[in-house]
């Protein structure tokens, strides 16, 4: 399967402490996206980084790729009540013309 | 732009019943998604049109469900006859140009709840 798979399944913090989620994937990529899902809503693009990029900010995000292991970080700094959400990453193959989504982390930002 | 438009947000019905979802894409994207995500299975992609054109369909569950992309600004889902395994939130999201490198831009799903 090319579903990229995050780990934990789910991460609970306090406001303000940082938050980190990883994705490992199966073959090959072009690239990989995370996205953020709020309960009830559509996933949300946050941040995209390419198979010859190894870190890449935005904002509070910093997203990490390592194509020799086949994983990804994303790391929230400061996190927020308002970051409280499920965060997953999605792989875009060499072989392919579509993206793979994981399985999703279930991040909760205590207030 | 009001972004990836999708009807109606909430729809119940039994089993049986045919079940059309509809979705509007962001003007000028020529890229169209449909997915289902449920607990068991997360995000599934279900079909994929690239201008009007569906690409990849191997998603589809069966030959209960159908989808058409009649012009560039509307897409449906229709599964005829429905079953309660069919329960899930189905989104439909749109993409410039498609494709492994593009942005998907998602829609706010449809909850169906197939009693």
């Amino acid at each position: 399967s090319q579903q990229g798979e995050e780990d934990p399944q789910a991460l609970s913090i306090q406001e303000g402490e940082n938050a980190t989620m990883n994705c490992s994937y199966k073959t090959s990529i072009n690239n990989l996206q995370w996205y953020r899902q709020n309960s009830g809503r559509g996933l949300v693009h946050l941040i995209l980084i390419r198979s010859n990029e190894r870190e890449k900010h935005s904002g509070r995000l910093r997203v990490t790729l390592d194509t020799s292991k086949k994983s990804s970080s994303l790391l929230i700094t400061a996190s927020r009540a308002a970051d409280t959400a499920s965060y997953f990453c999605a792989t875009g193959g060499t072989g392919a013309n579509n993206l793979f989504f994981g399985t999703g982390t279930r991040l909760t930002v205590i207030p | 732009d009001a972004g990836v438009i999708q009807s109606p947000r909430h729809e119940v019905t039994e089993m049986g019943q045919e079940v059309t979802l509809r979705c509007k894409p962001i003007s000028g994207h020529n890229s169209l998604f449909w997915y289902r995500q449920t607990m068991m299975r997360g995000l599934e992609l279900l079909i994929y049109f690239n201008n009007n054109v569906p690409i990849d369909d191997s998603g589809m569950p069966e030959d209960r469900f159908s989808a058409k992309m009649p012009n560039a600004s509307f897409s449906t889902l229709k599964i005829q006859p429905s079953e309660p395994r069919d329960s899930a939130v189905y989104f439909c999201a749109s993409s410039l140009y498609g494709g492994r490198t593009d942005t998907q831009y998602f829609g706010p799903g449809t909850r169906l709840t197939v009693l």
